[in-house]
């Protein structure tokens, strides 16, 4: 069974704070990864790819991703009330289908 | 500006009943999908199809059926609605031109609840 694994939270964190958001997956092909950003009663949106080791960095966003590892995360820096959200990790296994984590709730405080 | 239009947005059946939902995409993509999302149990794959003409089952294919009517367009139809199938269901397209590096965009979903 191919899984996605997150830590459910929530994870709590200050406005202008660094939040860390952690996934595992346990296919070792995996070749590309995505997180989502999912609003209480809304659909998921991308807000990043990433697809070799190392960093992406998008704006406040960076993905980050060991393949030896098995490990992505997503840092968010300066984080504002308006982050506060579920973060979806998605994996693809070079096929057409996602796999995805169960998300991790972000709340940020002002 | 649509991107992924799903149709209708809210709809409650009682236990037998049958429905389609219907989803289509205006984005040109090949593939298209179907996911129901649960409360603690994430998003999980119902159907897929990788291009026009085909499908293929995902986690979760009982109790649906579905139909790549055309490039556009893909709905998934309950035969016999059951509670279990509560639940919100999201669309998806993506362009996917193989490896799996292009991103899927969502519609707004259908929030269906069955008595």
């Amino acid at each position: 069974q191919k899984e996605v694994e997150q830590n459910s939270g929530p994870l709590s964190v200050p406005e202008g704070a660094i939040a860390s958001l952690n996934c595992t997956y346990s296919d070792r092909v995996s070749q590309s990864f995505f997180w989502y950003r999912q609003y209480s009663g809304k659909s998921p949106e991308l807000i990043m790819s990433i697809y070799s080791n190392g960093d992406k960095e998008d704006g406040r966003f960076t993905a980050q991703l060991n393949k030896a590892s098995q490990y992505v995360s997503l840092l968010i820096r300066d984080s504002q009330p308006s982050d506060s959200a579920t973060y979806l990790c998605a994996v693809n296994q070079a096929g057409t289908a996602l796999i995805f984590g169960k998300g991790t709730t972000l709340s940020v405080s002002s | 500006n649509a991107g992924v239009t799903q149709t209708p947005k809210f709809q409650v059946l009682k236990t037998g009943q049958s429905m389609t939902l219907q989803c289509a995409q205006d984005m040109n993509h090949n593939s298209m999908y179907w996911y129901r999302q649960d409360p603690g149990m994430g998003l999980r794959l119902i159907y897929y199809s990788a291009s026009e003409g085909t499908t293929d089952k995902g986690e979760v294919p009982n109790g649906y059926n579905v139909s790549r009517l055309n490039k556009r367009e893909f709905s998934l139809r309950l035969e016999s609605a059951a509670p279990s199938q509560t639940s919100v269901y999201f669309c998806a397209s993506n362009l996917n031109l193989g490896g799996g590096y292009q991103p899927q965009h969502f519609g707004d979903g259908t929030r269906l609840s069955i008595l």
